[in-house]
Order: C-alpha cells, then sequence, then structure tokens
C-alpha cells in the first residue's frame, strides 16, 4: 500500500511568511508524528497526534509553530513569522498506534531565505 | 529527558565484512526501540522494531538486539554489502515519541 507522503518536497520562502507543511500519513493509522531534523543531527520531536487530537506537542519550539489533523488523518504543520532559523527538513511518521512500528514520509526540506 | 549516543559516529569497512553498530540510551523506561537507516537527502526506512520484552530481533543479514536494562542496542550487519552505505539511527520510544541520536554513518567499500 502507499507509505506516508508529504508534500511539498521543498519550500523556500522568505523571512516572516507563513508557511503550511503537509503529511499523508498510511491510512488506518492513528498516531501522526512531526519531526525537525537539523544538518548532521537525528530528527527531533516536535508533536504527536493520536486521532484527531494533539496527544503531546511538548516538542513543539515556540508558539509560531502549530498543527493540525482535523479528520484524523492528514495533517497540517503550519509555521508563522518564519525565520531562517527554522531552515531543516521537516519529517512527519505514521504508525497504527502510539508505540508501535513507525513510517517515515520523505519529508519537507523548507529554507528561509 | 532521554539522551541517545550512537558509536561510532562513522564508519568504513572492505565489502564483505560483518560489522556492529552500537546505540545507548539513558533512560531505560521504554516501550520498544527501532533501528532505522536514512539514505542522503531522504526520509527515514524502518530496520527492525524490538519490543521492550524482547532480547532481539532479525531481519535478513541484520540483528539487532536490547537490553534495556543497562540502556544498550546493537545492530549486527552481516556480510556488508555497498548497499549497506547509509546512516544508521538508533531510537528507543518512551514518553510519546522516539527520541533519536545522531546516528552512525557506514561507508561499505567495493
Amino acid at each position: 500500500g502507499a507509505g506516508v507522503s508529504q508534500t511539498p518536497s521543498n519550500k523556500v520562502t522568505e523571512k516572516g511568511k507563513y508557511v503550511e507543511l503537509r503529511c499523508d500519513p498510511i491510512s488506518g493509522h492513528t498516531a501522526l508524528y512531526w519531526y525537525r531534523q537539523s544538518l548532521g543531527q537525528g530528527p527531533e520531536f516536535l508533536i504527536y497526534f493520536q486521532g484527531t487530537g494533539a496527544a503531546d506537542d511538548s516538542g513543539l519550539p515556540n508558539d509560531r509553530f502549530f498543527a493540525v489533523r482535523p479528520e484524523g488523518s492528514v495533517s497540517t504543520l503550519k509555521i508563522q513569522r518564519t525565520e531562517r532559523g527554522d531552515s531543516a527538513v521537516y519529517l512527519c511518521a505514521s504508525s497504527s498506534t502510539g508505540a508501535d512500528e513507525q513510517f517515515f514520509g520523505p519529508g519537507t526540506r523548507l529554507t528561509v531565505l | 529527558k532521554q539522551e541517545v549516543t550512537q558509536i561510532p559516529a562513522a564508519l568504513s569497512v572492505p565489502e564483505g565484512e560483518n560489522l556492529v553498530l552500537n546505540c545507548s540510551f539513558t533512560d531505560s523506561a521504554i516501550y520498544n526501540l527501532q533501528w532505522f537507516r536514512q539514505d542522503p537527502g531522504k526520509g527515514l526506512t524502518s530496520l527492525l522494531l524490538i519490543q521492550s520484552s524482547q532480547r532481539e530481533q532479525t531481519s535478513g543479514r541484520l540483528n539487532a538486539s536490547l537490553d534495556k536494562s543497562s540502556g544498550r542496542s546493537t545492530l549486527y550487519i552481516a556480510a556488508s554489502q555497498p548497499g549497506d552505505s547509509a546512516t544508521y539511527l538508533c531510537a528507543p520510544y518512551g514518553g510519546n515519541q522516539f527520541y533519536f541520536g545522531t546516528g552512525t554513518s557506514l561507508t561499505v567499500i567495493p
């Protein structure tokens, strides 16, 4: 079946702009995670959804970052007033339950100029 | 907060060698641990998931072990091939998230 997909694959924006990153999890997976990966580092947790609700958003760095999953499937990560330090690869993963095997999407490379 | 360390940071071996990648973590209260590989510019590919009640898991030429009490996991790769060249990441799961180390960058020389 189809894996996790993310769009766009690349996003270049200017400092101060608003961006939305989309994640389509594997069908039927109730758990969805967002991570951020900087060059040479491992992925860093941002937020975890169980169904429609954010079960843990402790990794969001500040209130410029927000994520939604209104129907318990597709999720959108929203970043307001982007800063150059937000440049990274944003990864999405899903699993059938919260502690089960995670499957990652290819990521969205965000560049803030 | 869970801290994950992977040693070595980089490894270069000739084709055909067996090798071991090491992972240590500071908080033993984990549900499971997953090993991933990441090719340059790509997402993560799941290799193996070991439940906290298991000691090891095997898939083809890969064998992963878990010693939860000592906070250690190893990934054993048998008969390495150039296609195994990638960064390998271990990630223990606890507290609603997987925690990642910085990985081991493996190069298998033909």
